[in-house]
């Protein structure tokens, strides 16, 4: 296993556009969690799911955010209708549940807004 | 809600030199763990080290461990024999036990190392 992957690296793209994240995490986690962090900041949670199933969503993922997770696998992240705000480093992250050793983090997708 | 402080956005040190990173918390949790994590330039997130809430023992992995006050909600790291490969942001996080397991971060502590 490679770890948890996540593409592209750097997206950029103009206002108004629709861009969508992909994250491959390890095989055998069943949590994957997606962070947004702006620069010079610490991540800030958006949500995760456990298995297939979204049980948590941040009040920063606003209505033009959308995330899903097919089958438990790999899990997209949609951003609708770009805005300048949204430009920020989306992590990926995967664990296992109950377990103490923290998570394990992809490199990230940096989206620049134009 | 559980906040994460890091009061030093910057830090730098010579090489070989001890550096201690500073971290406070605010939670009303009992059953929670605490994180470091290192982010170089190359930005993938890396787990340094974990302590648990109920033990009292500080942690230790190698050149790095941290002070943990229970009591006084600190818990700060401390890099020995510091090496210019340490040169990363590091962020402190909290999580709780139960539930989602989200991760709380604090704003960072940019470290650099000189040689």
């Amino acid at each position: 296993d490679t770890g948890v992957s996540q593409d592209p690296r750097h997206k950029i793209t103009k206002r108004g556009q629709n861009v969508t994240f992909r994250c491959d995490p390890i095989s055998e986690h069943n949590r994957l969690y997606w962070y947004r962090q702006t620069l010079g900041q610490g991540p800030e949670f958006l949500t995760y799911f456990q298995n297939e199933a979204q049980l948590e969503k941040s009040r920063l993922l606003s209505d033009r955010f959308s995330a899903e997770r097919p089958k438990g696998s790999f899990s997209t992240l949609e951003i609708q209708r770009t805005e300048q705000g949204d430009s920020a480093m989306y992590l990926c992250a995967s664990s296992l549940a109950w377990t103490p050793s923290g998570y394990t983090f992809g490199s990230g997708t940096r989206l620049t807004v134009v | 809600a559980q906040t994460v402080t890091q009061s030093q956005p910057e830090m730098s040190v010579q090489e070989a030199e001890t550096v201690t990173l500073s971290c406070t918390y605010d939670t009303s949790e009992n059953n929670y763990y605490l994180f470091w994590y290192k982010q170089p330039p190359s930005r993938q997130m890396i787990l340094v080290i974990r302590q648990e809430a109920y033990k009292q023992q500080n942690a230790t992995e190698n050149r790095f461990s941290v002070n943990f006050q229970k009591a006084a909600k600190s818990f700060s790291l401390k890099i020995s024999d510091s090496q210019l490969g340490d040169t990363a942001m590091y962020f402190c996080a909290f999580m709780k036990k139960e539930g989602a397991q989200k991760l709380v971060f604090g704003q960072g502590t940019r470290l650099t190392i000189n040689p």
